[in-house]
């Protein structure tokens, strides 16, 4: 399977910043999926980021909430802005390989 | 109605049992269906998949799905404390495309 790194693990951030989220994967591939779990909760994905075009967002996500970078085929940012208690979660980076999906180790995410 | 629904649990089993975990899905054209064991604290990870009816063995683990009546189930055998986790049923394909579903997971305590 894919080797997924995410950086940082954790963090603990003041309300009304942003922190960006990198996903970097020892592979190249077509499509990065960022999803979000919030306490307590399964995974829903947040957007699916393609190499050389824009981020397609699921309902409830908004760019300019979750601005997505996507340089290259083997690393993408998620940033979270303007950020809010609410906003506590575990962010999790995703690839496929064939048709089965790998996590990174994910970002748990502490707004205070 | 969710469209992938498994029980909350805790499912609490003395060692050496067999876990059986259940899950349910909405979407009929769904083609692609994985179980997913997660600790707490951690990401994710992929520990079965299945695509056709019938059953699927791996080691401890059986994978049955039953696409008639719109079932997917997971059993462990010779259950171990360390299978304590919550296991998140995930699927694939119908109307969702290529996105993964999750439930909400279903927690499974191992007892000594």
């Amino acid at each position: 399977s894919a080797v997924i790194s995410q950086k940082p693990s954790r963090d603990i951030c003041q309300r009304g910043t942003s922190l960006t989220i990198q996903c970097q994967v020892d592979s190249q591939v077509t499509m990065m999926f960022w999803y979000r779990q919030q306490p307590g909760q399964s995974l829903t994905l947040i957007a699916t980021a393609n190499q050389g075009s824009e981020a397609t967002y699921e309902s409830g996500f908004v760019i300019d909430k979750f601005p997505i970078s996507r340089p290259n085929l083997t690393f993408s940012t998620l940033t979270v802005s303007n950020m809010s208690p609410e906003d506590s979660s575990i962010y999790l980076c995703s690839v496929d390989q064939n048709t089965e999906a790998f996590f990174g180790q994910g970002t748990r995410l502490t707004v205070v | 109605q969710k469209e992938v629904e498994q029980n909350s649990g805790p499912l609490s089993v003395p060692e050496g049992a067999i876990a059986s975990l259940n899950c349910t899905y909405s979407d009929r054209g769904s083609q692609s269906f994985f179980w997913y064991r997660q600790y707490s604290g951690k990401s994710p990870e992929l520990i079965m998949s299945i695509y056709s009816n019938g059953d699927k063995e791996d080691g401890r683990f059986t994978a049955q799905l039953n696409k008639a009546s719109q079932y997917v189930s997971l059993l462990i055998r010779d259950s171990q404390p360390s299978d304590s986790a919550t296991y998140l049923c995930a699927v694939r394909g119908g109307a969702a495309g290529n996105k993964l579903t999750f439930g909400g997971g279903t927690r499974v305590l191992v007892k000594p």
